[in-house]
């Protein structure tokens, strides 16, 4: 059975600062991970995709890694800013090609002026 | 243009009610999904659509049921609702497979009462 956690659960930063977001999944056996950010009152945007055969993604200053032997990923946020507050959750495929997501609880974070 | 909507976007009704959640996609998307987000922020699959074919029934209340008249709708129909039918449900889809981009409509908080 497929689980995901993210740690840590809430974090709170001052704006400018650099930061990771960790996942961690206890089935290895996936296709792809996929990392979102959830607003207060809001649905889910997809930030970015990893596939399996991939080591990490990037866009602006998202970076995303993947180590699927591990069952870990990261999103790295550079140089954050106040806009960046929100919550952030990884998913994966339950099982190999499965269209099932498997989230985890999130991160929430929050970036201060 | 929104990628995928949702309505209602509130929805306050008394237990024992009748109600349904609409969702629409112009993405041209083959696969229509509906999440559940309950009160611990945890999200859920409940059912996905694949052209039109029903293709993943987690185990959902029969009370539960989608319809889905064109691969652009996936319309989510609650019988008989529960307090704990209490939740925030989203609709989202993607192409068709699991390594693909999961797009999330802004979701339906529905409270029962």
């Amino acid at each position: 059975k497929q689980e995901v956690t993210q740690i840590p659960a809430a974090l709170s930063v001052p704006e400018g600062e650099n930061l990771v977001l960790n996942c961690s999944f206890t089935d290895s056996a996936i296709y792809n991970l996929q990392w979102f950010r959830q607003d207060p009152g809001k649905g889910l945007t997809s930030l970015l995709l990893i596939q399996s055969s991939q080591r990490e993604q990037t866009s602006g200053r998202l970076n995303a890694s993947l180590d699927k032997s591990s069952g870990r990923s990261t999103l790295y946020i550079a140089a954050s800013q106040p806009g960046d507050s929100a919550t952030y959750l990884c998913a994966v495929p339950r099982g190999g090609g499965s269209e099932k997501l498997v989230f985890g609880k999130g991160t929430k974070l929050t970036v201060n002026p | 243009d929104t990628a995928v909507s949702q309505t209602p976007k509130y929805l306050v009704t008394q237990m024992g009610n009748d109600k349904s959640i609409k969702c629409e996609q112009n993405l041209g998307h083959d696969t229509m999904y509906w999440y559940k987000q309950d009160s611990k922020k945890f999200l859920k699959i409940m059912f996905s659509y694949n052209n039109k074919e029903l293709i993943i029934n987690e185990t959902v209340p029969n009370r539960f049921s989608p319809k889905s008249p064109d691969k652009a709708h996936l319309n989510l129909h609650i019988n008989s609702l529960e307090l704990g039918d209490s939740a925030v449900y989203f609709c989202a889809s993607s192409l068709q497979g699991g390594g693909n981009t999961i797009y999330f409509g802004e979701g339906s908080w529905l409270t029962v009462v």
